[in-house]
């Protein structure tokens, strides 16, 4: 079956423009997060949705950084009035929470987002 | 808070070495444990997991052990390849606060042949 899948794959724009990142989970997975992975560093939490109950925002860096989700399906991460540090590829991942605490993420391939 | 820690690369091994990877964690309640590989150009991928303590993971050769009394989980393998090499994350995620993942900072194995 289809993975996750995401877009745009990479992303060159000009520092202080905004982006949208856009996010397809696979069909039926409830929970889903997005993740950015600077280069040569780990996984850094931004945010996650479960089902219709609040995102967690506890890792977005700043309120130049939001996503939505509708339901459970598409999510699109923005930012806006981009740095030069936003630079890194963001992750998606989504995950069948309803199979408890033994269930895995899977994870698109990302989007490289370069701010010139 | 939760936390996970994993030994700091790069590691680089030749063909056919023992390979470990330490990681250690810190977690409220009783974690389900992970490690994710991410090979060159790919996405992050499940390699094993654990989700109770004694609990022993494997997959493609690589194995870890959740060990509740020393909170670890060592990624092994006996005889490494030149095509296991890849970036490896531990991982864990909790039933405390809100299920979101938490994940070490990634090491990178190259191995030579």
């Amino acid at each position: 079956g289809a993975g996750v899948s995401q877009s745009p794959s990479n992303k060159v724009t000009e520092k202080g423009k905004d982006v949208e990142l856009r996010c397809d989970p696979i069909s039926g997975h409830t929970a889903l997060y997005w993740y950015r992975q600077r280069l040569g560093q780990g996984l850094e939490f931004l945010i996650y949705f479960q089902g219709n109950s609040a995102p967690d925002k506890s890792g977005l860096p700043s309120d130049r950084f939001s996503a939505e989700r509708t339901g459970e399906s598409v999510s699109t991460l923005t930012i806006q009035r981009t740095q030069q540090e936003d630079s890194a590829v963001y992750l998606c991942a989504s995950s069948p929470r309803g199979q408890g605490l033994t269930y895995e993420q899977y994870f698109g391939p990302g989007t490289r987002l370069t701010v010139t | 808070g939760n936390s996970v820690t994993q030994m700091e690369g790069p590691v680089t091994l030749s063909e056919e070495a023992f390979l470990t990877i330490n990681c250690t964690y810190t977690a409220t309640g009783y974690p389900s444990l992970f490690w994710y590989v991410q090979y060159p150009g790919e996405g992050l991928q499940l390699l094993l997991k654990a989700t109770k303590a004694d609990d022993k993971g494997s997959n493609k050769g690589f194995e870890a052990t959740y060990r509740k009394e020393t909170t670890s989980f060592h990624l092994e393998k006996g005889s490494v390849q030149v095509s296991d090499s890849a970036v490896y994350f531990c991982a864990l995620s909790t039933t405390s606060g809100t299920y979101k993942y938490i994940f070490g900072t990634g090491t990178r194995l190259k191995v030579l042949a």
